[in-house]
Parts: structure tokens; sequence; C-alpha cells
């Protein structure tokens, strides 16, 4: 079964460093997501994108964070400037569509992001 | 306001028994999809089963089944004949389709335990 890739499964990295994260969506899949989830709690929106634009995104997502597709298979989130608050698992996710319909989200196995 | 409520933060069950996770949500929007999804303690995000608002009935996968009861606004997701491999971290989440099209809001999960 198609699943969607996140790479690397753990990054650290300094207070102040650029980070990008890496994911492959599952191909034919049209909606791209970045959600974080804070050591054991709540799963939070970041962004969402389709057709190659951000279609929406959430007040966490501010000026240091930055998607992009950069070629047909790979989805990125780059964080500008790492602050302590960063740490958290990063997940990738897709869906076939927007509709609700039968179009949960895919996630990834995430990426542990870890500021020190 | 809160948009989706987990009220139980965790929840025991014995082995082969059923068990009940509860979750309310809030929205204006008459339609919505509602998911649930499983979060074992290796971490990775997975898909369980989903109902729509327009939907007459309830939604089955297998051992799972979801309680929808519209005009209370809530969405329990009931698995029968409890595993030990069930054991992880439940969480609900909801799509409005015409106000917030593609993200899912979560709530703040229930910590399932099945004991042998």
């Amino acid at each position: 079964e198609p699943e969607v890739t996140q790479t690397p499964s753990h990054q650290v990295t300094q207070m102040g460093q650029e980070v990008i994260l890496r994911c492959v969506p599952i191909s034919n899949h049209l909606y791209f997501y970045w959600y974080r989830q804070i050591l054991g709690q709540k799963v939070e929106f970041l962004v969402s994108f389709y057709n190659n634009e951000i279609s929406e995104k959430s007040e966490i997502f501010d000026d240091q964070f930055s998607v992009e597709r950069p070629d047909g298979s790979n989805f990125t989130l780059k964080i500008r400037s790492t602050k302590l608050e960063d740490s958290a698992m990063y997940f990738c996710a897709s869906s076939v569509g927007d509709s609700f319909n039968n179009s949960p989200l895919h996630f990834g196995n995430g990426t542990r992001l870890t500021v020190t | 306001a809160q948009k989706i409520t987990q009220t139980q933060p965790g929840m025991f069950v014995q082995e082969k028994e059923a068990v009940t996770l509860d979750c309310t949500y809030d929205t204006s929007d008459p339609s919505y999809g509602l998911f649930w999804y499983k979060q074992p303690s290796s971490g990775e995000m997975i898909f369980l089963i989903y109902q729509g608002s327009y939907d007459q009935q309830n939604a089955t996968e297998g051992r799972y089944s979801l309680n929808f009861q519209k005009a209370r606004k809530s969405a329990n997701l009931v698995i029968s004949a409890s595993q030990l491999g069930d054991s992880a971290m439940y969480f609900c989440a909801m799509r409005e389709l015409n106000t917030n099209a593609g993200k899912s809001t979560f709530g703040d999960g229930t910590t399932l335990t099945v004991k042998p």
C-alpha cells in the first residue's frame, strides 16, 4: 500500500539554525499538509497546500515557516531560524482531495525535531 | 471554543471487551467529516474510520464502529473485542467543508490501555 514517507526520522539542531523537513506524499494525492505534535500533546495544524500554493495556514505558521513542492514528488517544510519551542514531532500528511467524503489524511511516520 | 472535545484522557479495558471512546464536536458548518486516528507508542498516525455529516448510517470498519449522534454533536468510537494491540492514543478529528476546507482539527486524544 502506498505511503507517505518523511526524512529524516530525527533531526537535532541548534537554536537559530535553519532546518528542512522532507516529505514524499502519496503519488495520486492532491492535498498536502504539515501538522506538529509537541510531545504527548494534541496534533496541531500548520499548513495545507494545493495546486502549488498554500490553501490555509494556522497562527503557528508564521514568517519563519515556509513550504515548497520543488518537484513532482517532494514536499518540504522549512523553519528558517529554529527556536526551542519548535521542538516537536512534525507530521506530513496527504489526502486524495479536500472533500471530506472518504478522504482521510494519510500521515507519514513523522520527523522528531529537537532544538537545543 | 474547543471544536473537538475528548473528555477521557485515559481509559482502561479488559482484553476481549468492548470500549467506547468519547468525542464531541462543535461546528456551525452543516457539511463536515469526522475521523478517528490511532497513534501507537511508535508514533505513527493511522486512520481508522470516517463519518460524514450527511451519512444516515453509523460507520463501521471491522472492529471499529462510530456511534454518531448528530443532534448531540457526538461521534464516539466503539472498539469491540479489544486486543492488546489496541493500546494506543486515539484522536478524534473534524474537517469542516465550507469554512476550513482541507484542515482537520484534532481533539486532545484518549490513551487506551488494554489489560490482559
